[in-house]
């Protein structure tokens, strides 16, 4: 059972214009979500993170969205660059009562910004 | 950020040889550690969360007898591939946790920069 589920596996986009990853999930427990950047051969680094409490979260060129009732997040990178080409992973805890604990990951999504 | 690291960063050996790779959290204490496993267009899966001081728990399906965990210290975690065979190629990460600073996110995980394992 796939809790986090990125159904896009790839997105192309021109260089300036904007990016939008999806993801949905189906655990209604989880309540933060984070997204993580990949690029071949090395590990994900975090990227942003959003809490159930808000439904934005904004840094930079980049925004995550939090639809709750659609258990649905997105990342949007305005103005996406060629440098942002790389497989983005949406991620969540099992919850934050839980405590600290692993990560469930989504199977990602890898961006193209062309030139 | 805070600094993981892992070594090696690719191995090539034979089957039935056994390979350690190491995990390494410089800047900061670790007391739980995970491993991941990653094939090729896949998403990261989570092998083994690995806890100073005690036993690893491993996820079902992996084999513990086979991936041998060892956290024996707050800035080290090692995972051993024993008797090492060629469907066990695959990018091998791991990962810290950090308790998060008050006002922030609730932990922080940063991840290792990934093992590239090729079993011939």
């Amino acid at each position: 059972d796939q809790q986090v589920k990125q159904n896009s596996p790839s997105l192309s986009v021109q260089e300036g214009r904007i990016s939008i990853l999806n993801c949905d999930y189906t655990n209604s427990m989880f309540d933060y979500f984070l997204w993580y950047k990949k690029y071949p051969a090395e590990g994900p680094t975090f990227l942003i993170s959003i809490s159930s409490i808000k439904d934005k979260n904004e840094d930079g060129r980049f925004t995550v969205f939090l639809n709750k009732s659609a258990k649905h997040l997105s990342l949007h990178i305005v103005p996406s660059q060629p440098g942002d080409s790389a497989v983005y992973f949406c991620a969540a805890p099992p919850g934050t009562n839980s405590g600290y604990s692993t990560l469930t990951f989504g199977k990602g999504t890898m961006l193209l910004v062309s030139p | 950020g805070a600094v993981v690291s892992q070594h090696p960063s690719w191995v090539i050996c034979k089957s039935g040889t056994s390979v350690k790779i190491e995990c390494r959290s410089l800047d900061f204490q670790a007391t739980t550690m995970f491993w991941y496993r990653q094939f090729p267009k896949q998403s990261l899966m989570l092998m083994a969360t690995s806890n100073e001081g005690s036993k690893a728990t491993y996820e079902q399906g992996v084999e513990k007898d086979k991936f041998l965990i060892n956290h024996a210290s707050l800035t080290l975690s090692t995972l051993t591939v024993t008797s090492a065979h060629p469907e066990d190629s695959s990018f091998y990460i791991c990962s810290a946790l950090r308790p998060g600073l008050a006002g922030k996110e609730l932990f922080e995980q940063f991840f290792g920069p990934g093992t590239r394992l090729t079993v011939l």
